[in-house]
């Protein structure tokens, strides 16, 4: 079946880096990739669409230039958390869309970003 | 524009006993499909169970199966047989069968399963 692989699946950083988190799309080619951010036992909050090709679509209230996200290939798609700061710590899903046929959605198993 | 509710935030279930989680919904759309998503303390998100609107026929995967009432918009799960992995949170999640493909989610309803 569908996979994506999302890398790092922990990471910490030092206020004001950046962090870079991947997904990747392992047997499938993903066109589109959505992500997440996920507060503990809340619900998934949808950030933005990335497309293949073309400029990320972000959802109202989410920092452009906070969360730079990229849809290098067919395969790949970043999300860069920017000048991180401890209000960013979340845990940040991706998914890809199935086919239109089933309408199922791949999830990456999540990276917990913790900024300190 | 759509919405998804679950009134549930937290159910629990002995072990091998039947429990249902509820799940209503609202859109004016006639085509769209519902959701039902496991996500267990490794946080990985599983598809549970799948329903398209189109279909009367109820979707049943093993021991979960939905109760989908069309006019009453209300999309229930019932786990039969209740297993300790079956604890997890439960999210039930839409999606309109147009070029938007995003997914409109619940908020979840965290379930116990007692030994």
């Amino acid at each position: 079946g569908a996979v994506v692989s999302q890398h790092p699946s922990r990471v910490i950083c030092k206020s004001g880096t950046s962090v870079k988190i991947e997904c990747r799309s392992l047997d499938f080619q993903a066109t589109t990739m959505f992500w997440y951010r996920q507060f503990p036992k809340q619900s998934l909050m949808l950030m933005a669409t990335s497309n293949e090709g073309s400029k990320a679509t972000y959802e109202q209230g989410v920092e452009k230039d906070k969360f730079l996200i990229n849809h290098a290939s067919l395969t790949l798609s970043t999300l860069t958390v920017t000048s991180a700061h401890p209000e960013d710590s979340s845990f940040y899903i991706c998914s890809a869309p199935g086919t239109a046929k089933t309408y199922g959605y791949t999830f990456g198993s999540g990276t917990r970003l913790t900024v300190v | 524009a759509q919405t998804v509710t679950q009134s549930q935030p937290e159910m629990s279930v002995q072990e091998a006993e039947t429990v249902t989680l509820s799940c209503t919904y609202d859109t004016s759309e006639s085509d769209y499909y519902l959701f039902w998503y496991k996500q267990p303390p490794s946080r990985q998100m599983i598809l549970v169970i799948r329903q398209e609107a189109y279909k009367q026929q109820n979707a049943t995967e093993n021991r979960f199966s939905v109760n989908f009432q069309k006019a009453a918009k209300s999309f229930s799960l019932k786990i039969s047989d209740s297993q300790l992995g079956d604890a997890a949170m439960y999210f039930c999640a839409y999606i309109y069968a147009g070029n938007n493909r995003k997914l409109i989610w619940g908020l979840g309803t965290s379930l116990g399963v007692n030994p």
